[in-house]
């Protein structure tokens, strides 16, 4: 069964640099949500997206951007890295903007040196 | 905001034995209540999930209690395998557009 799918898995960045990441939600699938976790925490929201439109925001600086695709889709950048950012970024799907049952992608491992 | 505190951090449990985390809540909106298992260096998985209006839920081994009036929920695993050993997160939300706030994680490890 085709799951939520992120891409890359894994990245090293240095402080300063703007990372893209990426992610496919479950087919059928129109909210996306985004989590960033730091090892040895539980994920923390940062965005979430349905119909395109952005729905609910975490307290995270302007740095974090996202945006949701006509297919769904949907990319988050950081820029201006810092170390701190060095995390697991998980993206979350679920069938509509009221539907809580998220189900999770792998994740994308960002290390910034 | 909401805020979600877990307990204990790490439990550790004989093979064959229960297994009980607990995690409270702040915002008495909150109305919808999952847990992930996380495996090491994998993606959390919803296990069991219970809402507001249901006191109890269970699914084989795993069990869930929500007590709206004191704002605590907690997780019951019986049986434990050793392939249940994970870290385990509690979670709540006021659903809709509303943010999955986590707790900070339990490791369980189920010894053999």
């Amino acid at each position: 069964d085709a799951g939520v799918t992120q891409s890359p898995t894994h990245l090293i960045k240095t402080r300063g640099q703007h990372v893209t990441l990426r992610c496919s939600p479950i087919s059928g699938h129109k909210s996306v949500s985004w989590y960033q976790q730091v090892l040895g925490q539980g994920p923390q929201f940062i965005f979430q997206y349905y119909e395109k439109e952005e729905r609910g925001r975490g307290n995270f600086p302007d740095r974090f951007s996202a945006r949701q695709f006509p297919n769904y889709s949907s990319e988050l950048n950081v820029n201006a890295l810092l170390l701190g950012d060095s995390a697991l970024y998980l993206c979350a799907s679920s069938t509509q903007n009221r539907e809580e049952t998220q189900y999770f992608g792998p994740g994308t491992r960002l290390l910034v040196l | 905001g909401e805020n979600v505190e877990q307990h204990p951090s790490t439990l550790s449990v004989q093979e064959g034995d229960s297994a009980v985390i607990k995690c409270t809540y702040s915002d008495s909106a909150s109305n919808y209540f999952p847990w992930y298992k996380q495996e090491l260096g994998k993606r959390p998985q919803l296990i069991i999930d219970i809402r507001s209006n249901v006191g109890e839920k269970k699914d084989q081994r795993i069990a869930v209690t929500l007590n709206k009036t004191a704002k605590h929920f907690s997780l019951h695993i019986t049986e434990t395998q050793p392939e249940d050993s994970a870290v385990y997160f509690c979670a709540a939300s006021k659903g809709g557009y509303q943010k999955v706030t986590f707790g900070t994680g339990t490791k369980l490890q189920v010894i053999p």
